[in-house]
């Protein structure tokens, strides 16, 4: 049983393409996270889901819009896909409060040529 | 907000020998939570051990082992006898006990010496 599941786990795609990865999680957690690893292996936070509820947003272009139909599902997608968007990006859930840590999905390797 | 620190971009050890991993941060919280993530060549982000703030016990997980010194805002990660599996991205990270958002370091690559 996958904790956090993501798919597709490598997407290669052209610019100017609308792209869409999702995420879902099955440890009953109320937080839900977006991560976007750069070549560099930074880590920097995109959007946090509380509960279905917007919580975290950060200065990420518009064309990034998530969407959490509920508590165990965050999905990310992406308009007019350009090459600075290729990247790994990571689920994440997490129960507020617990300090258990996140735990991470496995990765989705986004390449843009 | 927080900010975590990782003084070492790359650290390299011998087989079987003990590397420390440096990580100081800080926070204005008044209760927190710390941990080290590892991430291999596989990508998938392990977490490898987590610290509560307020126990002054280092946590201990078999072969790894923090140093925490709450004073000084530092915590290292300890990997005794070292195995090739080890070698991977390693990553400090915090988060506030009430708080939803953990900040991570930018990262210490280990390099494992046969």
């Amino acid at each position: 049983d996958t904790a956090v599941s993501q798919t597709p786990k490598y997407l290669v795609t052209q610019m100017g393409n609308d792209k869409s990865i999702k995420c879902e999680q099955n440890l009953g957690h109320d937080t839900m996270y977006w991560y976007k690893q750069d070549s560099k292996k930074f880590l920097k936070i995109m959007f946090s889901y509380n509960n279905k509820e917007l919580i975290i947003n950060e200065t990420v272009p518009n064309r990034f819009s998530p969407k959490s139909p509920d508590k165990a599902h965050l999905n990310l997608h992406i308009n007019s896909l350009e090459l600075g968007d290729s990247a790994v990006y990571f689920c994440a859930s997490s129960q507020a409060g617990q300090g258990a840590g996140y735990t991470f999905g496995s990765g989705t390797r986004l390449t843009v040529v | 907000a927080q900010t975590v620190t990782q003084s070492q971009p790359e650290m390299s050890v011998q087989e079987a020998e003990t590397v420390t991993l440096s990580c100081t941060y800080d926070t204005s919280e008044s209760d927190y939570y710390l941990f080290w993530y590892k991430q291999p060549p596989s990508r998938q982000m392990i977490l490898v051990i987590r610290q509560e703030a307020y126990k002054q016990q280092n946590a201990t997980e078999n072969r790894f082992s923090v140093n925490f010194q709450k004073a000084a805002k530092s915590f290292s990660l300890k990997i005794s006898d070292s195995q090739l599996g080890d070698a991977a991205m390693y990553f400090c990270a915090s988060g506030g006990v009430t708080g939803n958002q953990f900040y991570f370091g930018t990262g210490t690559s280990l390099t494992v010496i046969p």
